[in-house]
């Protein structure tokens, strides 16, 4: 089965920090681009960051460039997220996906909810 | 203020048609045809409905279809079914600063 399953989100004061993973399972990890992309309660889709097959590249929006960093290792098919200098705003789902092409999201994971608060 | 423009709510009957647009610039819907489509469910993730405008990925009913005109994409579901009811959302690669992914603000169809 085609499986992303992301862990590590959690409840954390602002200034804080976080790690998330993504573990891939059912298709070829190494083969895609990955992406993260997050949802704050009841809102939209947001892209936050995405990486090439070998890491070479990583890209950000840019209300998190400085503050989050994206990387990955093909050996466990898994995707990181961490997120440092956390802010009330950041507070959302936490989803990743793999990357059709140009940014087309192919396989979502269920996601992981991040909060943001004192 | 999302980047692309969708409209917060279209409403229609089972077996009938309706269309979601969603408008952004030539920076990105209209520049090149990387434009895909979502559908949420409540709680749920999204999924991919169609991508590079109209092509849809296996297992998506051929009732969903796609297209572009300038800087609006459009996605039009046929022969409503009551399953079909849920937030969509378009996205788009941007291909000038800041380079990324922008999505419009989703439109929740109901299916009276």
């Amino acid at each position: 089965e085609v499986q992303l399953v992301e862990s590590g989100g959690g409840l954390v004061q602002p200034g804080g920090s976080l790690r998330l993973s993504c573990t891939a399972s059912g298709f070829t990890f190494t083969t895609y681009w990955m992406n993260w992309v997050r949802q704050a309660p009841g809102k939209g889709l947001e892209w936050v960051a995405n990486i090439k097959v070998d890491g070479s590249e990583k890209y950000y929006l840019d209300s998190v460039k400085g503050r989050f960093t994206i990387s990955r290792d093909n050996a466990k098919n898994s995707l990181y997220l961490q997120m440092n200098s956390l802010r009330v705003e950041d507070t959302a789902v936490y989803y990743c996906a793999t990357d059709l092409g140009h940014l087309q999201f192919d396989i979502w994971g269920q996601g992981t909810m991040v909060t943001i608060s004192s | 203020q999302s980047a692309l423009t969708q409209p917060a709510s279209v409403s229609g009957s089972p077996g009938q048609s309706i269309t979601i647009s969603c408008t952004g610039t030539s920076s990105d819907v209209g520049g090149y045809n990387h434009v895909s489509w979502y559908q949420q469910h409540p709680g749920k993730a999204p999924k991919l409905m169609l991508y590079d405008v109209s092509n849809r990925p296996s297992g998506v009913s051929y009732r969903f279809s796609g297209s572009k005109s300038g800087n609006t994409a459009s996605l039009t579901i046929s022969g409503l079914q009551a399953e079909d009811e849920a937030d969509y959302y378009c996205s788009s690669y941007r291909y000038s600063y800041p380079l990324g992914g922008v999505f419009g603000g989703g439109t929740k169809l109901t299916v009276l």
